[in-house]
């Protein structure tokens, strides 16, 4: 199956721990994409990666950290999460030539 | 403001019937694509255009670039259907980033 595969689906953490979201595409693309998206449903990109190397960071926290092993892999890492980290992480993958944008399912943080 | 503009944000309707959806851009944007939200949270891409209009099924949509606006058509609602709808558009800079800024979304509600 090609797709795109997030995990966890859910993580339920306290203040000031680390988390990290993995993410694998199967669908031969070379860029990676994090999104969030909050508590109102709005949708903002977080960063993009082509073949492991970043090419859009936007104003995210620097204890948000993307990791890129190769071009199907894009991790996500939480150095120490606060409140307002809570909502839903979901990473998408394209061909940088017609950016149509695939999903995962998402993973949904909860911090306590 | 918001560089992505999208209504209705909320849209009933009955079973069989249909209804548009539209976004209006404040920038010029190269590209525009329409995604659904399913209760489970899964983000589905419906269209992807570069100009012109496309139709699958029961929908169809229309970019106009030099309008700055895009539409989405759905007819002979299904229940199905119910979900969240959001446009999101890649602004015409000149880097092909595949950076996307989405709508605020559309929560349709198909009932019998």
């Amino acid at each position: 199956e090609t797709a795109v595969f997030q995990t966890p689906n859910y993580h339920v953490t306290q203040v000031g721990n680390e988390v990290s979201f993995n993410c694998k595409q199967t669908l031969g693309h070379d860029t990676m994409y994090w999104y969030k998206q909050d508590s109102k449903k709005l949708l903002k990109i977080m960063f993009s990666y082509n073949n492991k190397q970043l090419i859009v960071n936007e104003t995210v926290p620097r204890r948000f950290s993307p990791q890129s092993s190769d071009k199907a892999h894009l991790n996500l890492r939480i150095k120490s999460v606060e409140p307002e980290d809570s909502a839903v992480y979901l990473c998408a993958s394209s061909w940088t030539s017609q950016n149509t944008l695939y999903f995962g399912a998402g993973t949904r943080l909860s911090v306590l | 403001g918001d560089q992505v503009e999208q209504s209705p944000s909320a849209l009933s309707l009955h079973e069989g019937t249909g209804s548009a959806l539209r976004c209006n851009f404040t920038t010029t944007m190269r590209a525009v694509q329409w995604f659904q939200q399913n209760s489970r949270g899964s983000l589905i891409n419906l269209f992807y255009l570069a100009s012109g209009t496309k139709e699958n099924g029961r929908l169809k949509s229309t970019f106009n670039s030099k309008e700055s606006y895009s539409t989405l058509h759905i007819r002979d609602a299904q229940l199905e259907d119910s979900g969240t709808y959001f446009c999101a558009a890649e602004a015409d800079t000149g880097a092909n980033t595949g950076k996307l800024t989405f709508g605020h979304g559309t929560i349709l509600r198909v009932h019998p």
